[in-house]
């Protein structure tokens, strides 16, 4: 079974700093898909960025970028220019075709003014 | 598009009752799933439909939990009977493509049995 890691639990960076949260996954496919999910206090999960995996560049939305290294397996997610809004648990994801998402444990994010 | 709807946003129940969460999707996404989100186990998938049909069902925790999808623009998710254990937030999403797209999340059901 894939297995999607997140290895910080907890994170904090200052208003208008840049952060990145890790993520390594674990597959013997080629071809899958990977995301990044905000879950704010409200509980709603919000789609951040996507990833496909035979893609080379990089995935960016506004603030949010990923830098995706396929050969070690890896998808991080950087904020740039924090706001307090974007206090939130961050969730990364893998899906490959046959799969639903399978999702990190997850980081805590808070951004501080 | 009001995006995917659940209901009820809250849910408390006694343990030994019967507990029904709905949900609506997405007009036009073919793909229905059931999470679950605890502290301990992060979110799970219970299980998928495709076209109405259940595809994968393998997370389902016990017979106790029973899913349906009656039409493309309702399902259902039952716990009969319920326990404490269950306590959770159960998400609904829905997808137009499964799983080369991202999925489109509801509110989620907390459910609180005591």
């Amino acid at each position: 079974a894939q297995t999607v890691t997140q290895s910080q639990p907890e994170m904090s960076v200052q208003e208008a700093e840049t952060v990145t949260l890790s993520c390594t996954y674990d597959t013997s496919e080629n071809n899958y898909y990977l995301f990044w999910y905000k879950q704010p206090p409200s509980r709603q999960m919000i789609l951040v960025i996507r990833q496909e995996a035979y893609k080379q560049q990089n995935a960016t939305e506004n603030r949010f970028s990923v830098n995706f290294q396929k050969a070690a397996k890896s998808f991080s997610l950087k904020i740039s220019d924090s706001q307090l809004g974007d206090t939130a648990m961050y969730f990364c994801a893998f899906s490959d075709p046959g799969y639903a998402l399978n999702f990190g444990k997850g980081t805590s994010l808070l951004v501080t003014p | 598009d009001a995006g995917v709807i659940q209901s009820p946003r809250h849910e408390v129940t006694e343990m030994g009752q019967e507990v029904t969460l709905r949900c609506k999707p997405i007009s036009g996404h073919d793909y229905l799933f059931w999470y679950r989100q605890t502290m301990m186990r992060g979110l799970e998938l219970l299980i998928y439909f495709n076209n109405n049909v259940p595809i994968d069902d393998s997370g389902m925790p016990e017979d106790r939990f029973s899913a349906k999808m009656p039409n493309a623009s309702f399902s259902t998710l039952k716990i009969q009977p319920s326990e404490p254990r269950d306590s959770a937030v159960y998400f609904c999403a829905s997808s137009l493509r499964g799983f080369a797209d991202g999925y489109t999340f509801g509110s989620g059901t907390r459910l609180t049995v005591v």
